[in-house]
């Protein structure tokens, strides 16, 4: 069974770095991209950016380029998004999700993790 | 970025009901394959989004037959025969031919 299993909530301090994970099971790790995806409060789904595992190649959406970084651990499966700084406006709920087409970012999202809720508060 | 277009945002059903759920693009996404990239997702209260329908009118695997989409271009329209009372939550289309990939705002459904 094909499974992401994200890291558990976090609590930081505006200014505070953080790296939240998504382990991959289920599934050769390597051919299919990983995506994140945030959620703020009461809102609606974004597209931060996505990495492939083969080769560790990254798109950002514009949005997000220079505010995240996305990685990965193939030894583990592992998949992780990271903050040098954080601020109060990130606040919110990040999912990770597996494109569902071998070696293909343009398609659809067909496994999720269950999101990894970030506070962020002075 | 391509904008995603949702009606309404907000959907009062009854069960057993027809219900139908719009998303226009300001773009076309229609691929050179002749696919039309645009996918849609349900998060149900409490839970993560799950995939419905992908390249715009293919139900994904598990999904119910009494979910349809249809469209092509710039506009789009998810279909539920018979409204079930599993079905509520908030409905997202999602563009996937051009990056940044872009989510409708989605659409509340509720009885």
């Amino acid at each position: 069974e094909v499974q992401l299993m994200q890291s558990g909530a976090e609590v930081k301090k505006p200014g505070e770095s953080l790296k939240i994970s998504c382990k991959t099971s289920g599934y050769t790790f390597i051919p299919y991209w990983i995506a994140w995806v945030r959620q703020m409060p009461g809102r609606g789904l974004e597209w931060m950016g996505v990495i492939y595992p083969a080769d560790s190649e990254t798109r950002y959406s514009p949005s997000f380029q220079g505010q995240v970084t996305i990685s990965i651990d193939t030894s583990i499966s592992t998949a992780y998004l990271q903050w040098s700084s954080l601020k109060a406006s990130d606040t919110a709920m990040y999912y990770c999700a597996r494109h569902g087409v071998y070696g293909d970012y343009a398609s659809y999202l067909d496994k999720w993790g269950q999101g990894t809720l970030v506070t962020v508060s002075s | 970025d391509i904008l995603l277009t949702q009606a309404p945002l907000s959907l009062p059903v009854t069960p057993g009901e027809p219900a139908s759920i719009s998303c226009r693009s300001n773009q076309s996404l229609l691929h050179r394959s002749g696919d039309n990239y645009l996918d849609w997702y349900l998060q149900k209260p409490g839970q993560s989004p799950q995939l419905l329908m992908y390249l715009a009118s293919n139900r994904a695997s598990g999904v119910p037959a009494r979910f349809s989409g249809s469209g092509s271009g710039t506009d789009f329209t998810l279909k539920i025969s018979r409204v079930e009372a599993e079905d509520v939550g908030v409905y997202y289309c999602m563009q996937v031919l051009q990056t940044p990939l872009t989510f409708g705002r989605g659409t509340k459904v509720e009885i």
